[in-house]
């Protein structure tokens, strides 16, 4: 059965800093991996998603994530964040004709 | 404008009550969700329907119910059986299948008087 482990409950980073958001999958098969973004009192928004091909994601808002099969890691990097982007972060993965699992998110809160 | 509503925003629910969550898309899309988010625990998933007139149960379905009569229309029903209803339920769509992107809406926040 598929599973998602985000490491970090919360990552405190300060504005115009790198970060890195960890999140790793178990899965006995080929998977399809996102992350989506949550603002506080709202539904959900994604940010980016790996199908197959590059393993270098491109997201919206600057986000990047790699797609590391050996170490079934999917982290989600920006070499320089926001106060904008204080938000709940969720890695979520889906293999086959499967549903959704979620990570059990991470909150980043940016400080100036 | 294409999206997902729910309604209402936030809503009490008496002990002994049912109460029903409407969540509604105007994205054409044949696959809806219902996710219940707790404090710490990430997204679950209480239902989904992959077309009209059909649905299964997810990972938390007890004390909930659902129906799919339209393909635009996925309310979600908490019935008295659920001891512990108080959460941010989530309704989501996609086009269908599991490499498609979840289009989510704004929430509906339930809680206990």
């Amino acid at each position: 059965a598929q599973s998602v482990t985000q490491l970090d409950s919360q990552v405190p980073v300060f504005e115009e800093a790198p970060v890195e958001l960890r999140c790793n999958y178990s899965s006995s098969v080929s998977v399809y991996l996102f992350w989506y973004v949550q603002y506080p009192n709202q539904g959900l928004q994604l940010l980016l998603k790996y199908l197959s091909g590059s393993t270098l994601v491109k997201g919206i808002n600057g986000f990047e994530a790699e797609f590391n099969k050996s170490q079934t890691s999917f982290h989600l990097r920006k070499p320089s964040v926001h106060i904008s982007d204080t938000a709940e972060y969720f890695c979520a993965v889906s293999e086959g004709y499967s549903t959704l699992t979620f990570g059990k998110g991470t909150m980043l809160l940016v400080s100036p | 404008d294409g999206g997902i509503t729910q309604s209402p925003k936030y809503l009490f629910r008496k002990e002994g009550q049912n109460v029903t969550l409407s969540c509604e898309q105007n994205l054409n899309h044949d696959a809806m969700y219902w996710y219940r988010q707790d404090p710490g625990q990430g997204l679950r998933l209480i239902y989904y329907s992959q077309i009209v007139n059909d649905f299964q149960k997810g990972d938390i379905a007890e004390g909930y119910s659902v129906s799919r009569e339209k393909k635009e229309s996925f309310p979600l029903t908490v019935t008295s059986a659920q001891k512990n209803p108080t959460a941010f339920y989530l309704c989501a769509s996609s086009p269908g299948t599991s490499q498609e992107t979840q289009y989510f809406g704004p929430g509906t926040r339930l809680l206990v008087l």
